[in-house]
């Protein structure tokens, strides 16, 4: 079946400039996770969803990021105001039921110049 | 903090060794561990997950949980070149009603034929 898709695979952005990231996560799968991976860097928890409840926003840096999830499927990570740090790799990953094996998709390389 | 601890490597082992990728976890409250394989500017695939302590095979490789020492481990038989990727471990469960996983910074494999 398909699996996770994430749209851009690549966005090149000016400093200063929002962009909008897509995740569309397995089919039928509930929770849905936010990871940021910067060169040689580990994973680093952004945001969790999970059905209707309130997000889990625990690992957003700053104020600058936010998530949504429309219908429980599909998931749009934006960042405000792109600063050069904010140049990584954009990480998503889903599960069901929470808790287990996670599913990740290509991801989206960030650069901000 | 939970931490997942794994050395970075890298580990470069010939065509065909045995390679033996180890993590050490500290969240005794998690029972579900995984390992994902990383390649060069892709996201991480699964390669195995395991529920408690254990050992669970799949051809070339082998996961084996140790809970009374929080130890996870891969094994891999008859490495090829094609193992060369950063291997990742990961713990999850609950942890105060979020399910997010702990991921290790991974390990660099690289196989020489």
């Amino acid at each position: 079946g398909a699996g996770v898709s994430q749209s851009p695979s690549n966005k090149v952005t000016e400093k200063g400039k929002d962009v909008e990231l897509r995740c569309d996560p397995i089919s039928g799968h509930t929770a849905l996770y936010w990871y940021r991976q910067s060169l040689g860097q580990g994973l680093e928890f952004l945001i969790y969803f999970q059905g209707n409840s309130a997000p889990d926003k625990s690992g957003l840096p700053s104020d600058r990021f936010s998530a949504e999830r429309t219908g429980g499927s599909v998931s749009t990570l934006t960042i405000q105001r792109t600063q050069q740090e904010d140049s990584a790799v954009y990480l998503c990953a889903s599960s069901s039921p929470p808790g287990y094996e996670q599913y990740f998709g290509p991801g989206t390389r960030l650069t901000v110049t | 903090q939970k931490e997942v601890e794994q050395d970075p490597g890298p580990l470069s082992v010939p065509e065909g060794a045995i390679v033996s990728l180890n993590c050490t976890y500290s969240n005794s409250a998690f029972q579900y561990f995984m390992w994902y394989r990383q390649y060069s500017r892709k996201g991480p695939e699964l390669l195995m997950y395991t529920y408690s302590s254990g050992n669970k095979e799949d051809g070339r490789f082998t996961a084996q949980v140790d809970k009374s020492s929080k130890y996870i481990s891969l094994f891999i038989r008859d490495s090829q070149p094609s193992d060369s990727a950063t291997y990742l471990c990961a713990d999850s469960g609950a942890s105060g009603g979020s399910y997010i996983p702990t991921f290790g910074r991974g390990t660099s494999l690289i196989v020489h034929p």
